[in-house]
This record gives structure tokens, C-alpha cells and sequence, in this order.
């Protein structure tokens, strides 16, 4: 596809599980942002990745947080132990220049 | 650590008034884009500006970026419906690659 591609669009698990949600991202593009969203809230930073250059991730809110992106392009963000306050929506983006292009978006409830 | 500032944070307006919503940051940008994000879906871009007092008209929404880069504001004029909806800003810095998102505004026009 053109844009960016997010799975699962929507994700109920139990308190304790692991989940890992996935990110397309437009091919080319060598910058890859992960943010959270919380219901009616403005976006929390989680980590960006660029080319071959360390991640930053200065976002992530705990060590159960992790991502990687394999082959400069999928991304992968693992969150593990899930815990209710992690509920929210994930966001991926991809950048190759001035402007970041979003997914939809995965809806991470949990019970 | 680059920081945007976003004003107001919420903005309740009756259908047909006017508004502007702010983008501050101590920072210098490259560039600075605009995003508006409807519930359930990611954020869509809505404008560049790169230039040190540029405006640039979107219909009904004029966009300009602050003279010295750091900062930027987001008019429009006779507010409708269709204009609900978060907006978010988000800069470049000079050099970099990485794109800092300010939190949002969270725009709501009645009829």
C-alpha cells in the first residue's frame, strides 16, 4: 500500500500479557516514529528510529516498553507485562524528508 | 531536548467565529508542519512552512511561521463543524531529522 500500515487496528488483552504491534512504513522512508495517545489527549513521544542510527528512546515509559525495526523498514513495538495504563492508542509514522505520514493507528485495551 | 508549546490546549467555539491557535518553542526550525487528527484516525498533514514569515492559505486556514523560526500560528476564519478536530504542530531542528510534536490543540465548534 501507499501509506502506512498498522496491525492489529484494535487489541484487547489481560492485564500481565505481552503484545507486540506492528508498522509498516511508506517504503523509503528511513525515519520511524512510534507515539502513545491516551483518549483525548495530545501525542506522548515514545522512539524514533533513523537509517542505521541508534534509536532514540528517550519516550519509552519503562522498561516493559521496547522496538525494533528490522531491515531499516517493519517496526515492531513490544510492550510486556501490559498493565490497564498502558491502554491507549499506538501511532507509527514515517518520515524521508519535512513531513511524517501517520498510520490508523492501534486501539490497545486492556483488561 | 526540543519543546513546542501548543495554546490553548482546548478551544470550544460557536460555528462561524474566528480562532487561532499557537505554536511556541525557545528553538529554532528548519520547518514546521501542521497536522489535524478526527477521532479514530491518525493525524493528516496540512502544511510546511520553511521560511522565516511565511504564510500560507489553506480555504478557510492561514498558516504562518514566526519570523525568527520559532514559532507558528494556526487562523481560521469562520469556523465550521468540519473544522473539529486536534491540531498539532510539529518542528524540525536545524540539522536534524527527528520531528518534536507539541501536544495538541483540541478544537470543538458547534453548530
Amino acid at each position: 500500500g501507499a501509506g502506512v500500515s498498522q496491525s492489529p487496528s484494535n487489541k484487547v488483552t489481560e492485564k500481565g500479557k505481552d503484545v507486540e504491534l506492528r508498522c509498516d512504513p511508506i517504503s523509503g522512508h528511513t525515519a520511524l516514529y512510534w507515539y502513545r495517545q491516551s483518549l483525548g489527549q495530545g501525542l506522548e513521544f515514545l522512539i524514533y528510529f533513523q537509517g542505521n542510527s541508534a534509536p532514540d528512546k528517550s519516550g519509552l515509559p519503562s522498561d516493559r516498553f521496547s522496538a525494533e525495526r528490522t531491515g531499516g523498514s517493519v517496526s515492531t513495538l513490544t510492550i510486556q507485562r501490559t498493565q490497564q495504563e498502558d491502554s491507549a492508542v499506538y501511532l507509527c509514522a514515517s518520515s524521508s524528508d519535512r513531513e511524517a505520514f501517520f498510520g490508523q493507528g492501534t486501539r490497545l485495551t486492556v483488561v | 531536548t526540543q519543546l513546542l508549546e501548543q495554546s490553548p490546549q482546548f478551544l470550544s467555539i460557536q460555528e462561524g467565529e474566528n480562532l487561532t491557535v499557537y505554536c511556541n518553542s525557545s528553538s529554532v526550525f528548519s520547518s514546521l508542519q501542521w497536522y489535524r487528527q478526527e477521532p479514530g484516525e491518525g493525524p493528516v498533514l496540512l502544511v510546511t512552512v520553511v521560511t522565516g514569515g511565511e504564510v500560507k492559505k489553506l480555504k478557510r486556514l492561514t498558516f504562518q511561521f514566526g519570523d525568527a523560526r520559532k514559532d507558528s500560528s494556526l487562523h481560521i476564519t469562520a469556523a465550521q463543524p468540519g473544522d473539529t478536530g486536534l491540531y498539532l504542530c510539529a518542528g524540525r531542528g536545524a540539522g536534524s531529522y527527528q520531528l518534536t510534536f507539541g501536544k495538541g490543540t483540541k478544537l470543538s465548534v458547534i453548530p
